[in-house]
């Protein structure tokens, strides 16, 4: 079946630091992909989404690549703030379906 | 504006008693879900319907139930069957069945028990 692996936490960074948080996905066809954030005591927000191969998701200085040769939606952002500190979700739904399929989840913490 | 409100946002339980988490959209969406999450864990499906009047089983749907009356609403009830219920539920909804759209979400319910 469809899963989402995704770089376990916390992830620790300063202020202005470049992040990366990888995820790696197994789905047959061609899944759209996703990036949502939880802020505390939050639901999940979208962050971005892709939908096709070498498409690029972006917002709020996030972006995401959707690479189908190595099955992968690494989320980067060149310079993080105090403010992005938050869980960070990969997700994908399967050709054909609606279900979304979630990773663990990636605690990020940026210090001041 | 539109959105998904989740009421109320902390809840109590006591022993043997069922309880109901109110989940309601205003997006005019035909798809919602219930999830469950725990300290540090993804998310975990527990039901899901797709359009009013049918819904489906998800991954962890013993000790629950739910009930789909109107498009606006999908109330989750917890039974007593359901052994330890303590942890965040998550209310979602989607613009429809087998389509890609992201999910929308709402704040949240926060259950202890007492």
């Amino acid at each position: 079946g469809n899963s989402v692996t995704q770089m376990e936490g916390p992830v620790t960074l300063s202020e202005e630091a470049f992040l990366t948080i990888n995820c790696t996905y197994t789905a047959t066809g061609y899944p759209s992909l996703f990036w949502y954030v939880q802020y505390p005591g939050e639901g999940l927000q979208l962050l971005l989404k892709a939908t096709k191969a070498d498409d690029k998701g972006s917002n709020k200085g996030f972006e995401a690549t959707y690479r189908k040769e190595t099955t992968s939606f690494h989320l980067e952002k060149g310079s993080v703030q105090v403010s992005d500190s938050a869980v960070y979700f990969c997700a994908l739904i399967g050709t054909g379906g609606f279900k979304t399929i979630f990773g663990a989840g990636t605690r990020l913490f940026v210090k001041a | 504006d539109g959105g998904i409100t989740q009421s109320p946002k902390y809840l109590f339980r006591k022993e043997g008693q069922n309880v109901t988490l109110s989940c309601e959209q205003n997006l005019n969406h035909d798809a919602m879900y219930w999830y469950r999450q725990d300290p540090g864990q993804g998310l975990r499906l527990i039901y899901y319907s797709q359009i009013v009047n049918d819904f489906q089983k998800g991954d962890i749907a013993e000790g629950y139930s739910v009930s789909r009356e109107k498009k606006e609403s999908f109330p989750l009830t917890v039974t007593s069957a359901q052994k330890n219920p303590t942890a965040f539920y998550l209310c979602a909804s989607s613009i429809a069945p087998n389509s890609n759209q992201p999910q929308h979400f709402g704040d949240g319910t926060r259950l202890s028990i007492l």
